[in-house]
């Protein structure tokens, strides 16, 4: 089973700053990893896959970098919608997710 | 729109069985698998298995194999997921979600929106 873990657990970021949160594999992956967003009593809901295509409908403020073992979510001008839990998924082999990032307002 | 509703909230007691169902629409039922991942009460996600609604091919994951049954009926676009022996830590929500990618290695989108299944005495 490949393990994936987040950091930070939790990120405290004002409005309008960017936030930048990290996912290692513990093997690699190359570009199959997703990523989705999670707001309270909400379903996940896809943000990125392919490590940096932005799903359907997701602002320009959400980009995703990396290969590999390592990889990022960064989201240049936090606005208040966007204070939820992220994680993100491999599916390199049988799906794994990380144990997510909490983004609240600092 | 792609849109996968599920059933309602179960309540079972320890060693009982419970069924969710996952009706979708908006798309072409068999052209896309169906996974199902949970999440346990303030907890992350933990992916359970997936089908193929195309030919019903499935691949659970390793600590559910033999207490989960994953099936589809194609006439009327519904996936199942069938939980067996239930125990106090299964208490979950229980969300279906369509496969995207080259299966079967997936990510997931959209997501049904959840099933809160509840084991208790």
């Amino acid at each position: 089973e490949i393990v994936m873990t987040q950091s930070p657990a939790t990120l405290s970021v004002s409005p309008g700053e960017r936030a930048t949160l990290s996912c290692r594999a513990s093997q690699s992956v190359s570009s199959n990893l997703a990523w989705y967003q999670q707001k309270p009593g909400q379903a996940p809901r896809l943000l990125i896959y392919g490590a940096s295509t932005r799903a359907t409908g997701i602002p320009a403020r959400f980009s995703g970098s990396g290969s590999g073992t390592e990889f990022t979510l960064t989201i240049s001008s936090l606005q208040s919608e966007d204070f939820a839990v992220y994680y993100c998924q491999q599916y390199n082999n049988w799906p794994t997710f990380g144990g997510g990032t909490k983004v609240e307002i600092k | 729109q792609v849109q996968l509703v599920q059933s309602g909230a179960e309540v079972k007691k320890p060693g009982a069985s419970v069924k969710v169902s996952c009706k979708a629409s908006g798309y072409t039922f068999t052209s896309y698998g169906i996974s199902w991942v949970r999440q346990a009460p303030g907890q992350g996600l933990e992916w359970m298995g997936w089908i193929s609604a195309y030919n019903g091919n499935t691949n659970y994951a390793q600590k559910l194999q033999g207490r989960v049954t994953m099936t589809t009926d194609t006439s009327t676009s519904t996936a199942y997921m069938e939980l067996r022996s239930l125990r106090s830590d299964d208490t979950a929500v229980y969300y279906c979600a369509r496969d995207r990618g080259l299966p079967p290695y997936n990510w997931f989108d959209p997501w049904g929106q959840g099933t809160l299944v509840t084991v208790s005495s």
